[in-house]
């Protein structure tokens, strides 16, 4: 069974803080990737990464930065939290290459983000 | 550019009876197109896909249909349940996956 999980389900910070939330994949999955869901906007990808030590802008970077030093974990920072980050995180994985369908992506369960 | 649509935020159905959940798109290079169902609390699960060469899927319950002309998809969950009741979102698959904004489904007793 594919298990994604991120480290906290719900997290407060403060503007201006530095966020790091981490995301940890069992099934040696080659593609990670971070979303953040907004009501009205869906899910929209941040980073996502192909491999270790490898990553990808994806539709809303800016504010952001990710690490992927090993293969099954994948980070997103925030550098300087804002107000406007206040969201719901979730983090993805899938199998690389020729194995890598579109239906092989799975999720984490969330971290709920609130920066005040 | 929204490249994926879901134009009804929500949708109320009552027990027994169908549910269609529609979805555009404006991409003509997508392969695939996706269902995931997400729970409050969850993280989306996979639910149906079909590829961009067919116009219909089926799944037990559930059905998506596609219509490459007018780049719509939707699906049918036929008989609808209460546990059916969650946001579903429509993706599209081209090399990664592109979302839609997800359609909030509340099945009745």
């Amino acid at each position: 069974d594919v298990k994604v999980t991120q480290s906290s389900r719900y997290l407060v910070k403060r503007t201006g803080e530095k966020v790091f939330l981490e995301c940890v994949q069992d099934m040696d999955h080659e593609n990670m990737f971070w979303y953040r869901q907004d009501p009205g906007l869906g899910l929209r990808l941040i980073y996502f990464s192909y491999d270790v030590k490898m990553k990808e802008k994806g539709d809303i970077p800016e504010g952001y930065s990710v690490s992927r030093e090993k293969k099954e974990r994948f980070s997103l920072i925030l550098e300087s939290a804002s107000t406007n980050q206040t969201s719901m995180y979730l983090c993805a994985s899938r199998l690389g290459g020729l194995a890598g369908g579109a239906d092989t992506q799975y999720f984490g369960p969330g971290t709920r983000l609130t920066v005040l | 550019d929204q490249q994926v649509k879901q134009n009804s935020p929500s949708l109320s159905v009552q027990e027994g009876r169908i549910s269609i959940l529609n979805c555009d798109y404006t991409n003509s290079m997508f392969d695939y197109f996706l269902w995931y169902k997400k729970y409050p609390a969850e993280g989306p699960t996979f639910l149906i896909s079909i590829s961009s060469i067919k116009d219909k899927n089926e799944d037990g319950r559930f059905t998506v249909f596609l219509n490459k002309s007018a780049k719509h998809l939707s699906l049918h969950i036929v008989p609808s349940q209460p546990g059916d009741s969650a946001v579903y979102f429509c993706a599209g698959w081209g090399g990664k996956l592109i979302f839609g904004q997800g359609t909030e489904l509340s099945v009745k007793p």
